[in-house]
């Protein structure tokens, strides 16, 4: 079955410690994107990219990064750089233009 | 650019009861619309879309929207709540079949929806 697979569900971080979400999708989609969500905000888009080896920034990118050297992988990095990483990392993915298919996150923790 | 407002952090209903989820949108082009459910701790799933033609939309698990352009507005209904409706619920808009931006959607806050037994 097609989807798209974030792991791990759960990650805990220490203080000026680098993590990597990973986001796979077989979709076969041009799309990928990153949402942080945190309760009573919505979702708020961190980086996006629509073709390999290309990615923009979103609305709150700071103290994030990420790649896309392969159609079918998106990571994201959330760097010491992040000063409140706490929340819940949604991955998503769509042909340009089209609905999103969304993985069932990661929720990370800063202990 | 475009923006979500969803009316109601918080909509609480009793079972059987009518559920009514408000969203307004502002946008300088006709907007594509979504409704999103969100389960604790899981993915969104999409409930419905519209994009053209018929204003009223129909969803899974019998939600329902309406497109009102006059109104900005796109509120989901059903007519009668079921426990396992609770959840949170997104509403998000697109430009970018319209050409007005960029790819990527732009959510509301979401609602909380309480069903009361």
């Amino acid at each position: 079955d097609g989807g798209i697979t974030q792991s791990p569900k759960y990650l805990f971080r220490k203080e000026g410690q680098n993590v990597t979400l990973s986001c796979e999708q077989n979709l076969n989609h041009d799309a990928m994107y990153w949402y942080r969500q945190d309760p009573g905000q919505g979702l708020r888009l961190i980086y996006y990219s629509q073709i390999v080896n290309d990615f923009q920034k979103g609305d709150i990118a700071e103290g994030y990064s990420v790649s896309r050297e392969k159609k079918e992988s998106f990571p994201l990095t959330v760097t010491s750089a992040q000063k409140n990483p706490t929340a819940f990392y949604l991955c998503a993915s769509s042909i340009v233009g089209g609905h999103y298919t969304f993985g069932s996150g990661t929720r990370l923790t800063v202990v | 650019a475009q923006s979500v407002t969803q009316l109601g952090s918080h909509v609480s209903v009793s079972e059987g009861a009518l559920v009514l989820l408000r969203c307004n949108y502002s946008s300088s082009v006709p907007p594509y619309l979504f409704w999103y459910v969100q389960y604790p701790n899981q993915g969104l799933q999409l409930l419905l879309k519209y994009t053209t033609g018929a204003t009223l939309v129909k969803g899974i698990n019998g939600f329902e929207a309406e497109f009102k352009k006059s109104e900005t507005s796109f509120h989901l209904t059903k007519p009668s709540a079921h426990m396992s409706d609770a959840a949170e619920y997104f509403c998000a808009v697109s430009l970018f079949y319209s050409g007005g931006g960029a790819d990527g959607l732009t959510f509301g806050k979401g609602t909380h929806l309480i069903i009361q037994p």
